[in-house]
């Protein structure tokens, strides 16, 4: 079936450093991508997402390309900032429908 | 309403008791899903409704877990007879249903603790 594996945390940044959480991912067919974000105390947001190879999704200075020779779609972003402290989850959606969730990537950013 | 609605937002409940949480989709969605988050088991796929189809209830842990979407509009979560391990956020989620790559909305959750 349909997988996420993403990269484990915790990380821990300086504000304005450079921030890649790896994504891969196991589909059969053409799965779309993407990054959700789960702030302190909030419900998940969509961060970015992707429905083809090569497209790239963009979002509040964050990045994610969607490589199918790689099987890849991680998530980049090149200045940090304190807000963006936050879980990180990548998940795809396939032909059934359904989101299948990476295990979360937890972010903070010290000042 | 703007967004996916939940309710309640939070409940503790004894061990052995029947809870019940609602969803409240985004007005038009015809698509609506139930998952379920905890700690170290990250988040679990539940129930996916689409319309008038039967609704895939492939991720439901066991019997006491149903799900109803009535009108297909909102939706009730039932656990029966709850145990500890049950304890955890419930997130509905919506979206415009039948096209993979739609974007699906979720809602804030419902915490349930069971003691």
């Amino acid at each position: 079936g349909d997988s996420v594996t993403q990269m484990e945390g915790p990380v821990t940044l300086s504000e304005e450093a450079f921030l890649t959480i790896n994504c891969t991912y196991t589909a059969t067919g053409y799965p779309s991508l993407f990054w959700y974000v789960q702030y302190p105390g909030e419900g998940l947001q969509l961060l970015l997402k992707a429905t083809k190879a090569d497209d790239k999704g963009s979002n509040k200075g964050f990045e994610a390309t969607y490589r199918k020779e790689t099987t890849s779609f991680h998530l980049e972003k090149g200045s940090v900032q304190v807000s963006d402290s936050a879980v990180y989850f990548c998940a795809l959606s396939g032909d059934d429908y359904k989101l299948s969730f990476g295990a979360g990537t937890t972010v903070t950013v010290r000042a | 309403g703007a967004g996916v609605s939940q309710s309640p937002s939070n409940k503790v409940t004894e061990k052995g008791k029947d809870v019940e949480l609602r969803c409240d989709p985004i007005s038009g969605h015809t698509a609506l899903y139930w998952y379920r988050q905890s700690l170290g088991q990250g988040l679990e796929f539940l129930i996916y409704f689409q319309g008038n189809s039967a609704p895939d209830k492939s991720g439901l842990p066991s019997d006491r877990f149903s799900a109803e979407r009535t009108g297909g509009s909102v939706s009730t979560l039932t656990i029966q007879r709850t145990q500890q391990e049950d304890s955890a956020v419930y997130l509905c989620a919506s979206s415009e249903g039948g096209q993979v790559g739609n974007t699906i909305y979720f809602g804030e959750g419902s915490w349930l603790t069971v003691v």
